[in-house]
C-alpha cells in the first residue's frame, strides 16, 4: 500500500543543471498537485493536473515544467536550477478536484541548489 | 488579498491537556476546511475535514469546528500525548472565491504542537 511515492528524496545540483522529479502513485487518482514547500512560507502550489495529458498553473509556476503522460505519475522538471528553487518539494494525488477530498501527499524530495 | 493566519508558530502543553489550534482567514469564502498533520521529515497527513454549514466535527480524540462568521477555524486535542507533537495545517479551498478552473486548496504555515511529558 504504496499510496504517494517520489523520486529522489533527497539532490544536491548547480545552477544551471537540470532535473526532474518524480511522483507515482497507485490510488488510482485522477488529480495530482506539485507543491514547495520552504520555511516561513508553507506549502504553495507549482503546478497541478487534473487527468493524463492535461496540466495547469498553480501559484508559483515560473521556472519549472511538467508532464503527465500516464495517469499515475506527475513529473515536475526544473530546466535550468537556481539557487531560489532550494526546497522541498512535495508530491500530492486526490480523488476529485474538489476540496471536499483529502489530498494524499508522498514524503518529499529535498532539493539544494548550489 | 486572500490570508490563513494559524495562531502561532509553536504551542507548548503538558500531557494529558487539551491543545487548541487557531486558523483565522481573510478574503476567502471557504466552502470547505481541511487540517493535516506533519512530522519531520514527512509529508503532511489528511486529519479532517469540515464543511461550512457544519459547526463541528469529531474524530476520537480530536475536535475541529468552523465559524464561517469569526472566519475561523479551532483545532482541538484532549488528553494530549507526546506522539501528538507535529506540525498541523489547516487549509482552505479558493474555489468559491476564483471557479473551478482557479483551483487551489491553501495552506497555513502551520502551528509545531509540542506535548511534554
Amino acid at each position: 500500500n504504496a499510496g504517494v511515492t517520489q523520486t529522489p528524496k533527497f539532490r544536491v545540483l548547480k545552477t544551471g543543471q537540470s532535473m526532474t522529479l518524480l511522483c507515482a502513485q497507485d490510488m488510482n487518482h485522477e488529480y495530482m498537485y506539485w507543491y514547495r514547500q520552504d520555511p516561513g512560507m508553507g506549502l504553495r502550489l507549482i503546478h497541478y493536473s487534473v487527468g493524463e495529458g492535461t496540466t495547469a498553473k498553480g501559484e508559483v509556476p515560473d521556472g519549472y515544467n511538467v508532464s503527465r503522460l500516464k495517469k499515475q505519475n506527475f513529473l515536475l522538471g526544473l530546466e535550468s536550477a537556481a539557487p531560489s528553487q532550494t526546497s522541498v518539494y512535495f508530491c500530492a494525488s486526490s480523488y476529485s478536484l474538489l476540496s471536499d477530498q483529502p489530498q494524499h501527499f508522498g514524503d518529499g524530495t529535498r532539493l539544494s541548489i548550489l | 488579498s486572500q490570508k490563513i493566519e494559524q495562531n502561532s508558530e509553536a504551542l507548548n502543553i503538558q500531557e494529558g491537556k487539551t491543545a487548541t489550534l487557531t486558523c483565522n482567514y481573510t478574503n476567502y469564502s471557504p466552502a470547505y476546511l481541511q487540517w493535516y498533520r506533519q512530522d519531520p521529515g514527512r509529508g503532511p497527513v489528511f486529519l479532517l475535514l469540515i464543511r461550512e454549514n457544519e459547526k463541528e466535527k469529531r474524530k476520537e480524540r480530536l475536535k475541529v469546528t468552523f465559524d464561517t462568521t469569526l472566519k475561523q477555524s479551532l483545532f482541538h486535542i484532549t488528553a494530549s500525548q507526546p506522539a501528538d507533537s507535529a506540525t498541523y495545517l489547516c487549509a482552505l479551498d479558493s474555489i468559491g472565491n476564483s471557479g473551478g478552473s482557479n483551483y487551489k486548496l491553501t495552506f497555513g504555515k502551520g502551528t509545531l504542537l509540542t506535548v511534554n511529558p
